[in-house]
């Protein structure tokens, strides 16, 4: 069946824009997981949902992260006025269940802010 | 907070040749570990778990890992690597609640 997807795979921004990255989960799965992963780093945990509900929103850098899923499926991560540290590759993952303990990842979204 | 420390970065190794990656959690709690694969360009997969049970688990594409509770360790080992076992490899540990803490990563070159 169809995994996670993201799109889109590649953006580029110029400093102070605003982006909005879309991740879809593998349909059915409850658990909703958003990391950001630094070049030549592991990734880093920004926020979860299970269903529309944010449950930890820990990890999110700044004030300008916002992360929302409003129908318990489709999530969307978007960054104002995005900074160059900002440059990341962002990562979706879903499981299926609360206490999963499978996460199943997206192939992730290339940030680039110039 | 958790931690989880790769201790090489990379690892060099010739085809056929065992190899074995190293990863070090720090927790005294249970906890539950992982190792995932990164192919360039693409998301991250599950080589393996460790949730209970028996210390030396085994996983896909020939891979296992042996939990050593008293060393706090969860290194990978595979007997024989091949060309295509090259990739980058995360270890994490998730503990009470949802979230996966990773490692750096490190990175397989395998050489014909």
């Amino acid at each position: 069946g169809a995994g996670v997807s993201q799109s889109p795979r590649y953006k580029v921004a110029k400093r102070g824009q605003d982006v909005a990255l879309r991740c879809d989960p593998i349909s059915g799965h409850v658990s909703l997981f958003w990391y950001q992963q630094a070049l030549g780093q592991g990734p880093e945990f920004l926020t979860y949902f299970q269903n529309e509900a944010q449950l930890d929103k820990s990890g999110l850098p700044s004030d300008r992260f916002f992360a929302e899923r409003p129908e318990g499926s489709v999530s969307t991560l978007k960054i104002q006025r995005t900074q160059q540290e900002d440059s990341a590759v962002y990562l979706c993952a879903s499981s299926l269940v609360r206490e999963a303990h499978e996460q199943y990842f997206g192939p992730g979204t290339r940030l680039t802010v110039t | 907070a958790q931690s989880v420390t790769q201790l090489d970065s990379q690892v060099p190794v010739f085809e056929e040749a065992p190899v074995e990656l190293r990863c070090n959690y720090s927790s005294s709690v249970s906890v539950y570990l992982f190792w995932y694969v990164q192919y360039p360009n693409q998301g991250l997969q599950l080589l393996l778990k460790y949730l209970s049970g028996s210390t030396l688990v085994k996983g896909i594409n020939g891979f296992e890992a042996e939990f050593n509770k008293s060393q706090t360790s969860f290194h990978l080992r595979k007997p024989s690597v091949h060309i295509s076992d090259t990739a980058e490899y995360f270890c994490a540990v998730k503990e009470y609640g949802n979230k996966l803490v990773f490692g750096a990563g490190t990175i397989l070159r395998v050489k014909s």
